[in-house]
This record gives C-alpha cells, sequence and structure tokens, in this order.
C-alpha cells in the first residue's frame, strides 16, 4: 500500500463546475497535510495546508480532512480553465516529522 | 524577490562523469530538501537539511551526496551517475523550524544520463 494515495486521473470537469480531489493516506498518526498544485512544465506551489479535522477555506479553495478515515480531499469551486494542472497531496508521517511525502498526483482539466 | 534558484536547468551527462547542482535560496530558511520527480511514481525526497552542517536521508538517497555549509546552498552531488538517475530534479525550502512544512519549490533540473 502506498503511504500516499491519489487518482491520477484525468479528471476533466466543466468551467465553472466544482472540482473534487481526494487523497488518502496509510499513517494513521500523520497531523501536517498540504496540497501542491504543478502546471505542466513548472514546479510545485502551495496552494492549502491543513492541520485539523474539518474544512478550511481559502478563496475558491477547501481542503476538508478526516482523521479517522485518514482521508484528506480538495474542492475547487468555479473551476476555471486556469485551474488546469497537476494536484499532489502531500504528508508529513508521524515517524518521520522532517519528511514529506507525496501522492504521484491527480490531472484536473476544466474545459470551457 | 525571494525565491529558490537551481543550476543548471538542463543537464545531458553520460554515465560515471560527476556532476553537481546548485540550489540556493535568499529567504533565509533553515529548512531544504532535495527531490526527483519520475513519471508515476510522484516526488520522492532524496536528502534534506534541517540546517547547517546537518543533513539526513530521505527516501531515496542512493547514488546521491549533499553538503550543507552555508544556510542559503545545498548542492546536490551525484559522485557516478547512472541511466537510472534521469529524472527531473527539484530543490526546496521551508521557512518553519523543524520540518518541511509550507515548502517553496525551485525551478527544477532536467538531467539526462546517457
Amino acid at each position: 500500500q502506498k503511504e500516499v494515495e491519489q487518482n491520477s486521473g484525468p479528471l476533466s470537469v466543466p468551467e465553472g463546475a466544482i472540482a473534487s480531489l481526494n487523497c488518502t493516506y496509510s499513517d494513521r498518526g500523520s497531523q501536517s497535510f498540504f496540497w501542491y498544485r504543478q502546471y505542466s512544465g513548472k514546479s510545485p506551489e502551495l496552494i492549502m495546508s491543513i492541520y485539523s479535522n474539518g474544512d478550511k477555506e481559502d478563496g475558491r479553495f477547501t481542503a476538508q480532512l478526516n482523521k479517522a478515515s485518514q482521508y484528506v480531499s480538495l474542492l475547487i469551486r468555479d473551476s476555471q480553465p486556469s485551474d488546469s494542472a497537476t494536484y499532489l497531496c502531500a504528508v508529513i508521517r508521524s515517524g518521520s516529522a522532517r519528511q514529506l511525502t507525496f501522492g504521484s498526483g491527480t490531472q484536473l482539466t476544466v474545459l470551457p | 524577490e525571494a525565491q529558490v534558484t537551481q543550476n543548471p536547468r538542463y543537464l545531458i551527462t553520460v554515465t560515471g562523469k560527476k556532476l553537481t547542482v546548485t540550489c540556493s535560496q535568499n529567504m533565509n530558511h533553515e529548512y531544504m530538501s532535495w527531490y526527483r520527480q519520475d513519471p508515476g511514481l510522484g516526488l520522492r525526497q532524496i536528502y534534506y537539511s534541517m540546517n547547517v552542517e546537518v543533513t539526513d536521508k530521505g527516501d531515496v538517497p542512493e547514488g546521491y551526496k549533499v553538503s550543507r555549509k552555508e544556510k542559503r546552498n545545498f548542492p546536490l552531488i551525484l559522485e557516478s551517475p547512472s541511466p537510472n538517475q534521469t529524472s527531473l530534479y527539484f530543490c526546496a525550502s521551508s521557512p518553519r523550524t523543524g520540518g518541511p512544512n509550507e515548502q517553496f519549490f525551485g525551478p527544477g533540473t532536467r538531467l539526462t544520463v546517457l
């Protein structure tokens, strides 16, 4: 079992719709969770961090964390073509507090 | 401008020829790290550094070396590159003392080993 799992996609949504990206992790003791966005040919950039159960909203982005289910998600409201990118879920594991473990990413395409 | 820089951006080399990829940050960050990114495997950590003279292995350290003599610089050294080290490499730094929270990534170095 991979430590951080994401559906690779591609995930396609129409412009204006809600895009839902999901991530599960295997280490129950993990405490810190991040979503990075990576445009094709570019480096990852941090868009959300979440540390507590529940929802965290930042503009059109909402991160959701459920530690009991070991599940973290990212919702993008009013999706725009400029949101088309690969979204990487990352976790700081309990046994490796100085390391960040990434999922393999979900490719999102927002269709005009 | 706050940034992480890497050089070179692109490199084609041959098996066994030692090379160094430089990484520098101007944000006074203590934590720095190297990752490689391969299709289907995502980003995997090679080495990280908590501060000057403090480095540790990540998940895929074999075939790589690092050093941290100055806070701003964290070079990645391949003593004897092999074709399986062909990859896209990213350097990153973090403002948080003690860990990789909220990392800033460099632009990447695409390495091809023939």
